[in-house]
């Protein structure tokens, strides 16, 4: 099915490893984003790309990278996780600017992430 | 910079009863706003735009929000709910040209039956 994949759907980490979660869309989309959701604060934006080979940060950034080498795919990094990454994580896809506010985003089903 | 306030973190109705879900909005010039859904266990999906034509926007499973400027509102509402409307609901801002849009901290609703 046409959409955006999140692999994987679940994981726990001990303090201090790392990880990389992988995002797929396969509708062409220009722009990707990460987003982690947290009980009371929303959805708040970790990082996103505006096209391939290009990043940027966004309001919690701190913690993560990020890297678009495909235009398809947008991975997430932690590179030493805390507790105080554990948190649902989704990725979402849109068009460019114009396209995406008549569309929309399309999110991934989630990342549930616990750093023990 | 431009944000958005949802007003009560849980609202409990009655099936059948009116639904309203309140979102204001600070923004210097004319936003563009949305709200989107959350089903338990997956992502969000969008439930209906306001992007400076009509200011009364009408979305998908009933549901519908007015843009109100002298407000700074967007408030959605629906007349009559249903026990399948139960999800978490988030109002989200962005301006024109903007690459980002930007969540409120969601409002959780309930149905009674």
């Amino acid at each position: 099915n046409a959409g955006v994949t999140q692999t994987p759907k679940f994981r726990v980490l001990k303090t201090g490893q790392s990880m990389t979660l992988l995002c797929a869309q396969d509708m062409n989309h220009e722009y990707m984003y990460w987003y982690r959701q947290d009980p009371g604060m929303g959805l708040r934006l970790i990082h996103y790309s505006v096209g391939e080979g290009t990043t940027a940060k966004g309001e919690v950034p701190d913690g993560y990278n990020v890297s678009r080498l495909k235009k398809q795919n947008f991975l997430l990094g932690l590179e030493s996780a805390a507790p105080s990454q554990t948190s649902v994580y989704f990725c979402a896809s849109s068009y460019s600017r114009d396209r995406g506010l008549d569309y929309g985003y399309t999110f991934g089903s989630g990342t549930r992430l616990t750093v023990v | 910079a431009q944000s958005v306030t949802q007003l009560g973190s849980h609202v409990s109705v009655s099936e059948g009863a009116l639904v309203l879900l309140r979102c204001n909005y600070s923004s210097s010039v004319p936003p563009y706003l949305f709200w989107y859904v959350q089903y338990p266990n997956q992502g969000l999906q969008l439930l209906l735009k306001y992007t400076s034509a009509a200011t009364l926007v009408k979305g998908i499973n009933g549901f519908e929000a007015e843009f109100k400027k002298s407000e700074t509102s967007f408030h959605l509402t629906k007349p009559s709910a249903h026990m399948s409307d139960a999800a978490e609901y988030f109002c989200a801002v962005t301006l024109g040209g903007a690459s980002k849009i930007i969540f409120g901290s969601g409002t959780r609703l309930s149905i009674r039956p």
